[in-house]
């Protein structure tokens, strides 16, 4: 079945530092991905549409000057976190959707734990 | 926007109990309906979904779940749980248009004990 791979599984860095997440639909292309951010014992709150090839959609609230999305081709998605602080500290999950309509089911990756010190 | 609600943050049963999860939603157009699982320590994974057609979809592990377009509900069911099930399910819906994310409900914690 369709794979999305995620990486790195767990990030521990110092406040001010950036970090990226790479999001990559291992057997199927994905011209939209998605990011979400979970919260322990919370919902997957969605941040943003990855779009490839033009600029993501971000929803309300969601910095994106602060969390830097690329989409350089079908396959991979990127979300970088700029001088993360630990408000930024979360779980961060990636999503890609098999190709087709709307009711194809999205793929999630293992998700990213940051943590900011 | 869509909105989904999980009426029950935590349910404990004990194992061949019955399970039913409530999950309603609200958005006044067409929508695709989702119930995803996630084990500790693991991805989120597809259970079953529902579209179009017969309300009653089936999906893997002998959870059903039931569309009732009335009440804005999508619940979950299964008729005897498994220890094997404990784990947090998760309602989602999107529009059936274009492509458009899911938007998930708080989740339910299950744990199934011995």
């Amino acid at each position: 079945g369709a794979v999305v791979s995620q990486h790195p599984s767990w990030v521990i860095c110092k406040s001010g530092t950036s970090v990226k997440i790479e999001c990559r639909s291992l057997d199927f292309q994905a011209t939209t991905m998605f990011w979400y951010r979970q919260f322990p014992k919370q919902s997957l709150m969605l941040m943003a549409t990855s779009n490839e090839g033009s600029k993501a959609t971000y929803e309300q609230g969601v910095e994106k000057d602060k969390f830097l999305i690329n989409h350089a081709s079908l396959t991979l998605s990127t979300l970088t976190v700029t001088s993360a602080h630990p408000e930024d500290s979360s779980f961060y999950i990636c999503s890609a959707r098999d190709p087709g309509p709307s009711s194809q089911p999205q793929h999630f990756g293992d998700g990213t734990r940051l943590s900011i010190l | 926007a869509q909105s989904v609600s999980q009426h029950n943050h935590h349910v404990i049963l004990s194992e061949a109990a019955s399970l039913e999860l409530g999950c309603n939603y609200s958005y006044g157009g067409t929508v695709n309906l989702f119930w995803y699982v996630q084990y500790p320590g693991q991805h989120l994974q597809l259970l079953l979904k529902y579209f179009s057609g017969d309300p009653l979809v089936k999906g893997i592990k002998g959870f059903e779940a039931e569309f009732i377009k009335s009440k804005f509900s999508f619940n979950l069911r299964k008729p005897s749980v498994q220890w094997s099930d404990t784990a947090e399910y998760f309602c989602a819906v999107n529009r059936n248009s274009g492509n458009t994310p899911l938007v998930f409900g708080k989740g339910t914690r299950l744990s199934v004990i011995a």
